[in-house]
């Protein structure tokens, strides 16, 4: 498959153990985010999603944490696959504010076996 | 597969081509969005479409040309493009209704302009 070709921070992780990935949002109204992973050659896949009511969001082996005192919001995989690897980056939304998202420049995961 | 399929997924043109990308999502959307993804940048909006209306342009040249004829089709034209136009050219939709504020992407086409 193709790269994206982006020059992005890399997270480097044993397979099995846990990964996480933060992203610092910028807009203090932004009251929904989601997390999307892009593996090569492929579009961004939706991961989870947290709305600013919450503080934590539990799916299928990932996790996510909103922290709005410091806008920032992190990515939890538990025991990490393989099939991880990808590009990971988030995307915030002001439903006040239009359709529009906000995407951060994204984290590439490596998955070491 | 999210329901968002784009075509041609690689395309190769020359400057003074034409050529148009399509979208087509099969969710029930009525808001559809083009996106430029390129090299050490964040994903840019280009153009946002809600029920057929454009919405948003968000300052893209007039080489690109978006064409929403319904709710579940997307086009955007190219002509006269410049090698910095080269990307992953990616479509999304998203429901305007419901409690579903997701946006789903589709596979992206890849576009090099020599």
């Amino acid at each position: 498959g193709e790269s994206v070709g982006l020059h992005l921070p890399t997270l480097s992780v044993q397979e099995g153990d846990n990964s996480i990935i933060n992203c610092a949002y910028s807009n203090s109204a932004s009251d929904y985010f989601i997390w999307y992973k892009q593996e090569s050659g492929k579009g961004p896949q939706f991961i989870i999603d947290i709305r600013s009511n919450m503080d934590k969001r539990q799916g299928q082996r990932v996790t996510v944490l909103l922290n709005k005192t410091v806008k920032h919001l992190s990515l939890q995989i538990a025991a990490t696959q393989p099939g991880d690897s990808a590009v990971y980056f988030c995307a915030e939304n002001n439903r006040n504010y239009g359709q529009n998202f906000v995407f951060g420049p994204g984290t590439r995961l490596s998955v070491l076996p | 597969e999210t329901g968002v399929t784009q075509t041609p997924r690689h395309l190769v043109m020359g400057m003074t081509n034409k050529k148009s990308l399509k979208c087509e999502q099969h969710l029930g959307h009525n808001a559809m969005y083009w996106y430029k993804q390129s090299a050490k940048k964040p994903l840019e909006l280009m153009f946002v479409y809600n029920f057929k209306e454009q919405t948003e342009n968000n300052s893209v040249p007039s080489r690109f040309s978006p064409e929403c004829p319904n709710s579940s089709h997307l086009f955007l034209h190219l002509h006269t493009l410049q090698p910095e136009d080269s990307a992953l050219y990616l479509c999304a939709s998203r429901p305007t209704s419901g409690s579903s504020d997701t946006q789903y992407f589709g596979p992206g086409t890849r576009l090099t302009v020599l």
